[in-house]
């Protein structure tokens, strides 16, 4: 099983700023990795998928990057609704597929 | 605009059998281009893949739950199905459909709003 560890656990982000999450695979994944966003009490929301492309409708100042077993999501200006968690998950060998444990992105 | 809904009981007995089931709407779950899972997540913790199926009926299972997990699907109805058995506390969650490409695509891009299910003693 692949596991996947994302750090930090919490960042801590003035509005405005720039967030680097981080992402790492137990083994190589290629580029197949995704980034979701989550807020309260909502489903999860795909942002990126093999590593770096954006999904429909997600803005521009969301960008992954990363490759093999170490990936990152960049949030260049932090917006007050990218307040939330952040997960990625594996889809390159399965089954499982695998999630990261999250990271929170709050309000500084 | 392709929709997922689950529905089933909030409330399940423990030892008893957890069902759910997710209609799709918007697109055929016939489609060969993609796969149909569930994932967990129980309160204030992270997600967890249950399994997924194809449309063709394969199935695809978290080993950690595959004693206990069943998924099946309807191409009539175009519908899929989850049962977990043996439900303990620990397997209180929201629960969540979703779907989810081939080989480069396997992002899940579409989920469901989630349905909450209970374990009581």
């Amino acid at each position: 099983e692949i596991v996947m560890t994302q750090s930090p656990a919490t960042l801590s982000v003035s509005p405005g700023e720039r967030a680097t999450l981080s992402c790492r695979a137990s083994q190589s994944i290629s580029s197949n990795l995704a980034w979701y966003q989550q807020k309260p009490g909502q489903a999860p929301r795909l942002l990126i998928y093999g590593a770096s492309t954006r999904a429909t409708g997600i803005p521009a100042r969301f960008s992954g990057s990363g490759s093999g077993t170490e990936f990152t999501l960049t949030i260049s200006s932090l917006q007050s609704e990218d307040f939330a968690v952040y997960y990625c998950e594996q889809y390159n060998d399965w089954p499982p597929l695998t999630f990261g444990g999250g990271t929170k992105v709050e309000i500084k | 605009q392709l929709q997922l809904q689950e529905s089933g009981p909030g409330l399940v007995k423990a030892s008893e059998t957890l069902s759910l089931t997710c209609s799709v709407s918007g697109d055929s779950i016939r489609s060969p281009s993609y796969y149909w899972g569930w994932i967990r997540q129980p309160p204030g913790q992270g997600l967890e893949w249950i399994g997924s199926i194809y449309y063709s009926g394969s199935t695809y299972y978290n080993a950690s739950l595959k004693s206990r997990v069943s998924i099946s699907v309807d191409t009539s109805k175009n519908q899929f199905s989850l049962e977990l058995n043996s439900v303990t506390a620990a397997d209180t969650a929201v629960y969540y459909c979703a779907r989810h490409g081939r080989g480069s695509l396997g992002a899940f891009d579409y989920w469901g709003q989630g349905a909450l299910v209970t374990v009581s003693s």
